[in-house]
């Protein structure tokens, strides 16, 4: 499959900004998705980006692509402890079929 | 809202046993995926289908088998189980072109 990288772990204070980054190999990707997963639970679509946009934003989260560089981020502002879960990067190709990075487990401290 | 339903939350099954995964969509949605989740790999596609009796290899299929005669349920079968087969199986289902819905996962121990 494609190749979705994501770094494992990011540790932020209750209140401050959180940062994730996801960088993929696709070049043909329709969409890209983020996703949150929270213990013991399936995933949960947070929010998408079609390729052919620069930023999204929604509530407290914005998404920036970086099309070129092949490189997603997810800001979350205000991060709650609430927050606190892993959240997927994940792009799809045409055929719908989707490629998921390893996780990027996020903990809140508060 | 979407429903994915997953029979199960958590199997243990020993080693050998014929193991069936049942999945159940409720939106009329055309795919439908398996995947395992283990800690560090992140998601791995088993297989997927786009419509009913048709399936595909996803990335790691070996051991696995599917079963898709109804739109809505798609079975995931482990014909033999085996220990390295121990992980967390999540269903997802999507319509055309939108992203998926998953359900809340099936925590598998084959002993």
């Amino acid at each position: 499959g494609e190749d979705v990288e994501q770094s494992l772990f990011l540790s932020v204070r209750e209140g401050d900004s959180s940062v994730i980054n996801c960088t993929y190999t696709d070049s043909s990707s329709t969409y890209l998705y983020w996703y949150k997963q929270e213990p013991g639970a399936g995933l949960q679509l947070l929010t998408y980006i079609f390729s052919n946009m620069d930023m999204k934003q929604d509530q407290r989260l914005t998404v920036l692509l970086n099309k070129k560089d092949k490189h997603l981020s997810l800001r979350i502002a205000d991060t709650q402890t609430g927050d606190s879960a892993i959240y997927f990067c994940a792009e799809s190709d045409n055929f719908n079929k989707f490629y998921f990075g390893s996780g990027t487990k996020l903990n809140v401290k508060p | 809202d979407v429903k994915v339903t997953q029979s199960s939350r958590y199997l243990v099954k020993r080693t050998g046993e014929k193991v069936f995964l049942e999945c159940v969509q409720d939106m009329d949605h055309e795919n439908m995926f398996w995947y395992r989740q283990d800690p560090g790999l992140g998601l791995r596609l088993i297989y997927f289908s786009y419509d009913v009796k048709m399936k595909e290899k996803g990335d790691i299929p070996e051991g696995y088998s599917v079963s898709r005669e109804k739109k809505e349920r798609f079975s995931l079968i482990l014909e033999s189980a085996s220990t390295n087969q121990t992980s967390m199986y999540l269903c997802a289902s999507s319509p055309q072109g939108y992203g998926y819905t998953f359900g809340s996962g099936t925590r598998l121990t084959v002993v």
